[in-house]
């Protein structure tokens, strides 16, 4: 049962326009959910995260959108560039003690930015 | 400040045999974690130390061993290999409070044969 699911495999997107990844979520007990980007043969590189008391998050380039009641998230990267070719993951956590950082992870999306 | 650090980078194992991956940071961070990712997947969770003197199986734990030495070391050890734990590997670190920011290492890439 997969309880985080990027259900596009792949993106492309021209450089300079709008970039928009979408993560859907099954557990309504998750309360905090993030973005990682990854090239390959890297670690994940964290780029933001939202709590579930909010419906969004700016920090430069990137934004994230929470609906709580669709269980849906996406993160709009704009302008797109270049090098933000790589495989975007949502990753989603429940509240504190002992499941605090404890991430299920989506599958993942290629991104594709053209020159 | 290196974040997280992992060694080995490769490492190749025969069916069987035992090896333990290392995994350090140095961001003052109480919580650790072990995932492993394999081809066309997201991360999977195989164990996590709350805090140092503690540890709890993730989702994939069987096959696996942990060991928080301390604050800032956290290993993960394969008692005898198997093909199907051929994947890479990734050390996290999170503080408990505040904000929710989790930091990987670069991976160790682990083939069974």
């Amino acid at each position: 049962d997969q309880q985080v699911k990027q259900n596009s495999p792949s993106l492309s997107v021209q450089e300079g326009r709008i970039s928009i990844l979408n993560c859907d979520y099954t557990n309504s007990m998750f309360d905090y959910f993030l973005w990682y980007k990854k090239y390959p043969a890297e670690g994940p590189t964290f780029l933001i995260s939202i709590s579930s008391i909010k419906d969004k998050n700016e920090d430069g380039r990137f934004t994230v959108f929470l609906n709580k009641s669709a269980k849906h998230l996406s993160l709009h990267i704009v302008p797109s560039q270049p090098g933000d070719s790589a495989v975007y993951f949502c990753a989603a956590s429940a509240p504190g003690g002992t499941s605090y950082g404890k991430l299920t992870f989506g599958q993942g999306t290629i991104l594709t930015v053209h020159p | 400040n290196a974040g997280v650090t992992q060694t080995p980078k490769f490492q190749v194992l025969k069916t069987g045999q035992s090896m333990t991956l290392q995994c350090a940071q140095d961001m003052n961070h109480n919580s650790m974690y072990w995932y492993r990712q394999d081809p066309g997947m997201g991360l999977r969770l195989i164990y996590y130390s709350a805090s140092e003197g503690t540890t709890d199986k993730g989702e994939v734990p069987n096959g696996y061993n942990v060991s928080r030495l301390n604050k800032r070391e956290f290993s993960l050890r394969l008692e005898s290999a198997a093909p199907s734990q051929t994947s890479v590997y990734f050390c996290a670190s999170t503080r408990t409070s505040g904000f929710l920011e989790q930091y990987f290492g670069p991976g160790t890439r682990l083939t069974v044969t």
